[in-house]
């Protein structure tokens, strides 16, 4: 058990709703990460947060997609509008950034289906 | 950009076999190195890691030396067993700069057979 939980596990959307997810970190990690897995593939980069402050985001982050780390604890992802294509594995890790050599731990995922 | 590669599977192994799984990387500058595993079900776990050339990563038995004349990051252990069985990603984080991302292979599955 790493410690990052991700809620929920599984869902499962018709295409067009909108749909949020969450991920609470490690209580003392102030980086925390996005990605997004589908099958047969490595994990993708999303985003990533320093804090509450967003510091990278992919190309793979369209307008649809939105993240936040208000208070720079727990952090949601949201896709708004989904599509068939948003179908996939979405995991949250975290780290500790005391020299620029930190481990990401990851949560168990979320598997997102859109039918 | 940055790359990584990793052997296709599946590989298939008996107990107690000797395993092998090749990755190699391209990225500028002096990345580190790691190895996670996802068992079925579960979700990715840090196996090891290597931050500097000739460093060897090591846990449960299992080795990296991060080779940077080869740009190769090979993951070995002597003797696997059942509960070995899993998927293993081979990726880097390009330390240059504020990049702190994960860039991985495609993950090569095992299944040891007793």
């Amino acid at each position: 058990d790493t410690g990052v939980s991700q809620d929920p596990r599984h869902k499962i959307t018709k295409r067009g709703q909108n749909v949020t997810f969450r991920c609470d970190p490690i209580s003392e990690h102030n980086r925390l990460y996005w990605y997004r897995q589908t099958l047969g593939q490595g994990p993708e980069f999303l985003t990533y947060f320093q804090n509450e402050a967003q510091l990278e985001k992919s190309r793979l982050l369209s307008d649809r997609f939105s993240a936040e780390r208000p208070k720079g604890s727990f952090s949601t992802l949201e896709i708004q509008r989904t599509e068939q294509g948003d179908s996939a594995m979405y995991l949250c890790a975290s780290s500790l950034a005391l020299t620029n050599q930190e481990t990401q731990y990851f949560g168990p995922g979320t598997r997102l289906l859109v039918l | 950009g940055d790359s990584v590669t990793q052997m296709e599977g599946p590989v298939t192994l008996s107990e107690e076999a000797f395993l092998t799984i090749n990755c190699t990387y391209t990225a500028t500058g002096y990345p580190s190195l790691f190895w996670y595993v996802q068992y079925p079900g579960e979700g990715l776990q840090l196996l090891l890691k290597a931050t500097k050339a000739d460093d060897k990563g090591s846990n449960k038995g299992f080795e990296a030396t991060y080779r940077k004349e080869t740009t190769s990051f090979h993951l070995e252990k002597g003797s696997v067993q059942v509960s070995d069985s899993a998927v293993y990603f081979c990726a880097l984080i390009n330390n240059a700069g504020n990049n702190r991302k994960l860039i991985w292979g495609l993950g090569t599955s095992l299944a040891v057979n007793p």
